[in-house]
């Protein structure tokens, strides 16, 4: 499997613009989370799905901030408008059911934002 | 959630072993200790986690104390390529969610 995919890797864009990160989850995992990391505030759980259905998004910053998972294989995290603030890595991982043997998220190699 | 404490920052030489100490006094019965590190540049990865007796796989070792109100991450020979952070996690497994909570972990520099 190719593991978690994010695209773009880096994104640049002007404060006001509408910005939109994309997530493909590994195949057969039916939990998927969206994180963000700054040097300030660590790595931060945003929001996770379980089958394509947000369980928790009480780590939402504000409503500029949105994220739909329309099908099992893709998911999308929005800010609009973009502000300088949400500078920062912003990271998708997804998960299989855990069980008490065994749990892990595996992480995507993250979305690099600049807001200017 | 239960909170875990960390060191910032520990240092340790090449082919040395490492000892990564976690503090988390108020864990509950239902709370599986998780250690995720995260290599620069790059997004976590998953080491190893256990509930009440030690762990061992290809990467590391997990010693939990006997009141579980400790742990410590073992790596056998450090390598260049171990320096990263490490975060020690609490995670409920009783519970409805699902969550992993990163704390500020420890910056673990490897010297050649």
């Amino acid at each position: 499997d190719a593991g978690v995919i994010q695209s773009p890797r880096h994104e640049v864009t002007e404060m006001g613009q509408e910005v939109t990160l994309r997530c493909k989850p590994i195949s057969g995992h039916d939990y998927l989370f969206w994180y963000r990391q700054t040097m300030m505030r660590g790595l931060e759980l945003l929001i996770y799905f379980n089958n394509n259905v947000p369980i928790d998004d009480s780590g939402m910053p504000e409503d500029r901030f949105s994220a739909k998972m329309p099908n099992a294989s893709f998911s999308t995290l929005k800010i609009q408008p973009s502000e300088p603030r949400d500078s920062a890595v912003y990271f998708c991982a997804s998960s299989p059911t855990p069980d008490t043997a065994r749990y892990e998220q595996y992480f995507g190699p993250g979305t690099r934002l600049t807001v200017t | 959630d239960a909170k875990t404490t960390q060191p910032n920052s520990m240092e340790s030489n090449e082919e040395e072993p490492v000892h990564l100490p976690c503090n988390h006094s108020t864990i509950s019965g239902t709370d599986y200790i998780h250690w995720y590190r995260q290599l620069p540049s790059q997004g976590p990865e998953y080491v190893i986690h256990g509930l009440t007796s030690n762990v061992n796989n290809r990467m590391a070792s997990l010693a939990i104390a006997e009141d579980r109100k400790s742990s410590t991450l073992i790596l056998h020979r450090a390598t260049l390529r171990d320096a990263a952070v490490y975060y020690c996690i609490l995670r409920d497994y009783g519970g409805a969610t699902n969550k992993l909570i990163f704390g500020t972990g420890t910056l673990l520099a490897v010297q050649p």
